[in-house]
């Protein structure tokens, strides 16, 4: 089992709807989580730096995070077509500087 | 904002060639990594460097080698290129201490023909 799973897709959707990403993990001392958004042919972005469980929120974008189910989403509200790129998950450990990351879910917002 | 690039988009190399990849941050971050990324497999790490003149290997380090002179400048030695090392490399860097995110150069797409 890997330590972080992302489903691939790739995931369509139209234009304004919400859309959920979403990443399980296994290692119960990742306490820090980041969303990053990779257009293609391009390196990823950093768009969501989270600690802890609960909510934070950024424009159109929302990163979740459930530690007592392993689980994190990252949620795009009114997607847009320039919303279309891949989404990787990353996580850390306190004290630790390489992230461990999904393989990253492919997402296309068609007009 | 955080900038890190990479000297170049684009590259075309031939088989047993010596190939440098240079990667410049502009953050005074003390830690940098090199990655590979293969569809499918992922973001792989190849070295890492927490100090000027430190390195360290990460997963796949096998035919890379790493230099780092000066704090900003981190490169990337491929000692005898390969065809399985045609990949897009990328390159990241993060403030010193745990925790802290990575931030990403645009990457460099190396064929090896």
């Amino acid at each position: 089992q890997k330590e972080v799973e992302q489903d691939p897709g790739p995931l369509s959707v139209p234009e304004g709807a919400i859309v959920s990403l979403n990443c399980t993990y296994s290692n119960s001392a990742f306490q820090y989580f980041m969303w990053y958004r990779q257009y293609s042919r391009k390196g990823p972005e950093l768009l969501m730096y989270t600690y802890s469980s609960g909510n934070k929120e950024d424009g159109r974008f929302t990163a979740q995070v459930d530690k007592s189910s392993k689980y994190i989403s990252l949620f795009i509200r009114d997607s847009q077509p320039s919303d279309s790129a891949t989404y990787l998950c990353a996580m850390l450990s306190g004290g630790s500087y390489i992230p461990t990351f999904g393989r990253g879910t492919s997402l296309i917002v068609h007009p | 904002d955080v900038k890190v690039t990479q000297s170049s988009r684009y590259l075309v190399k031939r088989t047993g060639e010596k190939v440098f990849l240079e990667c410049v941050q502009d953050m005074d971050h003390e830690n940098m990594f090199w990655y590979r990324q293969d569809p499918g497999l992922g973001l792989r790490l190849i070295y890492f460097s927490y100090d000027v003149k430190m390195k360290e290997k990460g997963d796949i380090p096998e035919g890379y080698s790493v230099s780092r002179e000066k704090k900003e400048r981190f490169s990337l030695i491929l000692e005898s290129a390969s065809t399985n090392q045609t990949s897009m490399y990328l390159c990241a860097s993060s403030s010193p201490g745990g925790a802290q995110p990575q931030h990403f150069g645009d990457g460099t797409r190396l064929s090896i023909l």
